[in-house]
């Protein structure tokens, strides 16, 4: 049981370019997420998913897109990267069930756009 | 919209010292939770403690536990008996009915040997 799975853990990109950060979970959970962290804050939602086919934008969802197409993944595209989009991407996921909504994070996706 | 205050950018004690972290919320939500993260150094988010809105006891997993003011939306974390495998970022963070995490900005506990 690997549980939240992340590639790549770092990253630099040029300003334009684009690139998808991948997300695998094993433990079926029904909900995922993508959080962003910049230096020194906590993390912001980027988007999430309730199930697979369905996503939903968080706080901070301009510049990314998702799609959930399997239970076990959740990718997340970054088109034409910024500087502002320099930080580190967590994805988690949790259980829809009564009692396991704690989220398990991923290690983390550092991205460095220059 | 939901929010989630952490007024100690930075703690220091010292080891086996026992250390509380606050937290403060906003919310108009009645059922809800709450959990601490740590982060340390390794960027991973661990998982501390949770609490569900609607018990009125206070969570406790070994060395740490929380004192949880649901009229005063008060969510402070204490750690007994301070490890140097304490010293992290800590997180408090709110989950709204819709399923979404709000995070503070984090407290820096630095546990000195």
């Amino acid at each position: 049981n690997a549980g939240v799975t992340q590639t790549p853990k770092f990253r630099i990109l040029k300003i334009g370019q684009s690139m998808t950060l991948q997300c695998t979970q094993d433990m079926n959970h029904n909900y995922m997420y993508w959080y962003r962290q910049d230096p020194g804050m906590g993390l912001k939602l980027i988007y999430y998913s309730v199930g697979a086919g369905i996503t939903d934008k968080g706080e901070v969802p301009n510049g990314y897109n998702v799609s959930r197409s399997t239970t076990e993944d959740f990718p997340l595209r970054l088109e034409l990267a910024a500087p502002s989009q320099t930080s580190v991407y967590f994805c988690a996921s949790s259980s829809s069930r009564r009692g396991k909504e704690t989220q398990y994070f991923g290690p983390g996706t550092r991205l460095l756009v220059l | 919209a939901q929010t989630v205050t952490q007024s100690q950018p930075e703690m220091s004690v010292q080891e086996a010292e026992t250390v509380t972290l606050s937290c403060t919320y906003d919310t108009s939500e009645n059922n809800y939770y709450l959990f601490w993260y740590k982060q340390p150094p390794s960027r991973q988010m661990i998982l501390v403690i949770r609490q569900e809105a609607y018990k009125q006891q206070n969570a406790t997993e070994n060395r740490f536990s929380v004192n949880f003011q649901k009229a005063a939306k008060s969510f402070s974390l204490k750690i007994s008996d301070s490890q140097l495998g304490d010293t992290a970022m800590y997180f408090c963070a709110f989950k709204t009915e819709a399923q979404k995490l709000v995070f503070g900005q984090g407290t820096r506990l630095t546990i000195n040997p």
